[in-house]
């Protein structure tokens, strides 16, 4: 089975710029999270889905940020307008949280890399 | 409210040396707790997870990570490491219930000298 897959795996993009990073989860996971990492703040959790729905954006840095997951298999995380700032590694992840054998586990995509000159 | 503390923010290491990489947490209720390990240029992945039963976890590639709840501890140790396991290592913790996800702590970066 595939992995979760997030596009695009690097992005360098003007300050001011819309930027869209894309996540496919795991099929069958019905939680999704968008992660950003950055060196001086580690790994921050900017919002996360249960089946499609926004539980808790309270991550979400400011209204320049937004996610969207409009159905099981696809969701955007937004930057419009771009800042030097938000430059970081942005990770998805899926999970079935609570079933099955992978109880807990999420599992990663390998990043989109974002530098905002 | 659950929190994870992982004590060493960086752990230089020479090859074939024992280590051990420091996690505690804290938790008003029961814990699942994880260690996620982050190569370069790569997404985290599970390292082990203990959910319950035996204390002591191991993974494939020879770490172990005992769960000491009097101490509210998950260590993750590794009796001789190799240049390869110099990675970033994340310990999580996860109450069970859907209406918890998991708390992550800040990281370890373990790095391992020829």
């Amino acid at each position: 089975d595939a992995g979760v897959i997030q596009s695009p795996r690097h992005e360098v993009t003007e300050m001011g710029q819309e930027v869209t990073l894309r996540c496919k989860p795991i099929s069958g996971h019905d939680y999704l999270f968008w992660y950003r990492q950055t060196m001086m703040r580690g790994l921050e959790l900017l919002i996360y889905f249960n089946n499609n729905v926004p539980i808790d954006d309270s991550g979400m840095p400011e209204d320049r940020f937004s996610a969207k997951m409009p159905n099981a298999s696809f969701s955007t995380l937004k930057i419009q307008p771009s800042e030097p700032r938000d430059s970081a590694v942005y990770f998805c992840a899926s999970s079935q949280l609570d079933r099955g054998r992978n109880t807990g586990e999420l599992f990663f995509g390998e990043g989109s890399r974002l530098t905002v000159l | 409210a659950q929190s994870v503390t992982q004590l060493d923010s960086q752990v230089p290491v020479f090859e074939e040396a024992p280590v051990e990489l420091r996690c505690n947490y804290s938790s008003s209720v029961s814990v699942y707790l994880f260690w996620y390990v982050q190569y370069p240029n790569q997404g985290l992945q599970l390292l082990l997870k203990y959910l319950s039963g035996s204390t002591l976890v191991e993974s494939i590639n020879g770490f172990e990570a005992e769960f000491n709840k009097s101490q509210t501890s998950f260590h993750l140790r590794k009796p001789s490491v190799h240049i390869s396991d110099t990675a970033e290592y994340f310990c999580a913790v996860k109450s069970p219930g859907g209406s918890y996800i998991p708390t992550f702590g800040r990281g370890t970066s373990l790095i391992v000298h020829p």
